[in-house]
């Protein structure tokens, strides 16, 4: 089995920055996933890291270090419309992909 | 609208009472997944298919039963529901099961077992 734990809640003000820790346990690590998820829909990709280092897509950027176990989602230029729960999925051998609790951000104006 | 469809999207019933939630995709991936979530929890896994005829065990698969007879259906049964049953249920799809996979969601079935 695999532990995943990421913050419960979060809050920042609207253009700031903020970053989302995951740390996980597994065997068989193949690959780390962030999904977002508005209040009453359904989870939807935002990044993917199976490899050291930092990917960047517009104002999101997720980094993941394998050794540490850790990954961190990186949520820039905030916006109202980010407020969300950020989940933190870990892939563990082929088809189990276990999510964390989730991080709630709320932005404040 | 390419997608998956969950239904019913919300329900209310009797404990002890049979339930299938449905869920069909029409991406024709290969590989589809039944959650739930509740509070404080995430999303845990309940069963999977990786292809059509053919399925498996998730993190918590008691009390739930699945069938995958084609690429497009996978209903999720609860044979005799209880209480610690309700909870928000999210069908999923991928292409395949493994890797850089990205899964797709449907909008969800909150069920509520009294």
């Amino acid at each position: 089995g695999q532990n995943i734990d990421q913050p419960t809640e979060m809050t920042a003000t609207e253009g700031a920055i903020v970053q989302i820790n995951c740390t996980y346990q597994t065997s068989g690590f193949n690959g780390l996933f962030w999904y977002q998820q508005h209040a009453g829909e359904a989870p939807t990709f935002l990044s993917y890291n199976v490899l050291d280092g930092l990917e960047e897509k517009g104002r999101f950027s997720s980094f993941l270090s394998r050794s540490k176990g850790y990954s961190y989602l990186l949520l820039k230029e905030l916006q109202m419309k980010d407020s969300a729960s950020y989940l933190c999925a870990v892939r563990e051998g082929d088809y189990k992909l276990s999510f964390g609790a989730g991080t709630t951000v709320t932005v404040r104006a | 609208i390419a997608g998956i469809t969950q239904a019913p999207t919300s329900q209310i019933l009797a404990a002890g009472r049979r339930m299938t939630l449905r869920c069909t995709q029409d991406m024709r991936h290969n590989a589809m997944y039944w959650y739930r979530q509740d509070l404080g929890l995430g999303l845990r896994l309940i069963h999977y298919s990786n292809t059509a005829g053919t399925t498996g065990k998730g993190e918590v698969p008691d009390g739930y039963s699945v069938s995958r007879a084609n690429t497009d259906d996978f209903p999720l049964t609860l044979a005799s529901a209880v209480p610690s049953q309700t909870s928000v249920y999210f069908c999923a799809s991928s292409q395949d099961s493994s890797g850089a996979n990205v899964l797709t969601f449907g909008a969800g079935s909150r069920l509520t077992v009294l």
